[in-house]
């Protein structure tokens, strides 16, 4: 069975980068198929997708973010990870890293429990 | 962007309850819509993909239903452990976006 854990700071300064890794085991990230993706659900809000990477290294964002999101695959430590770069408190969230698969447009079928940052100085 | 609105936002239910969700998309999506279940704590689970499709591992008396705009999520006999929040996702186009989840307590 995949699963999935996220790891990384609780806790980071306004302005500052927000960095988290997903650790992904019983499957290995170098597949064909899918792609690894972040998404995170603010307190009392909807979940949001941030963006998605392919073990290549091809990402692909949500708009919503601009430019400030920055995605990266190491295969050797079956891990992705994320940066979010000037943040603020509106990106107090919960963060959660998931398996996105294409079978029938983008589906995340397997997730991490989420791991709460928050925004504060 | 593909704008999901859920409803009703919470619920309460006694065990064996026959429950219903619904979604309804900004735009037709065809049949590209998904089902999440979370728990506090737990990661979120897919039960549903297609409108309709059972994931794998998920019990029978969570069914799905609609294309276009409107779908639906059933839980034929609530049980205790389907107490949770539920989500929809549309799959159809990126970005992939998500109705703002229905939440299922003890009644």
């Amino acid at each position: 069975q995949l699963q999935l854990q996220e790891s990384g700071p609780g806790l980071v300064k306004p302005s500052e980068t927000l960095s988290l890794t997903c650790t992904v085991s019983g499957g290995s990230i170098s597949s064909s198929s899918y792609y690894g993706g972040w998404l995170r659900q603010p307190p009392g809000k909807g979940l949001e997708w941030i963006g998605s990477i392919y073990y290549s290294g091809r990402t692909y964002n949500n708009p919503s973010l601009k430019s400030r999101v920055t995605m990266s695959v190491d295969t050797s430590k079956n891990q992705f990870s994320l940066k979010l770069s000037s943040v603020t408190a509106a990106d107090t969230a919960v963060y959660y890293c998931a398996r996105l698969t294409y079978d029938y447009g983008g589906i995340f079928d397997f997730w991490g429990q989420g791991t709460l940052v928050t925004v504060s100085s | 962007d593909i704008q999901m609105t859920q409803s009703p936002s919470s619920l309460s239910a006694f065990v064996g309850d026959r429950v219903t969700i619904t979604c309804r998309a900004s735009q037709s999506i065809s049949s590209y819509l998904n089902w999440y279940q979370e728990k506090p704590g737990k990661a979120p689970k897919l039960l549903i993909y297609a409108a309709s499709s059972l994931q794998g591992g998920v019990p029978s008396r969570f069914s799905g239903s609609g294309s276009g705009t409107d779908f639906t999520l059933t839980i034929s006999s609530l049980q205790p452990e389907d107490f949770a929040s539920y989500y929809c996702q549309q799959s159809h186009s990126a970005p992939w976006t998500f109705g703002r989840g229905t939440k299922v307590e003890i009644k």
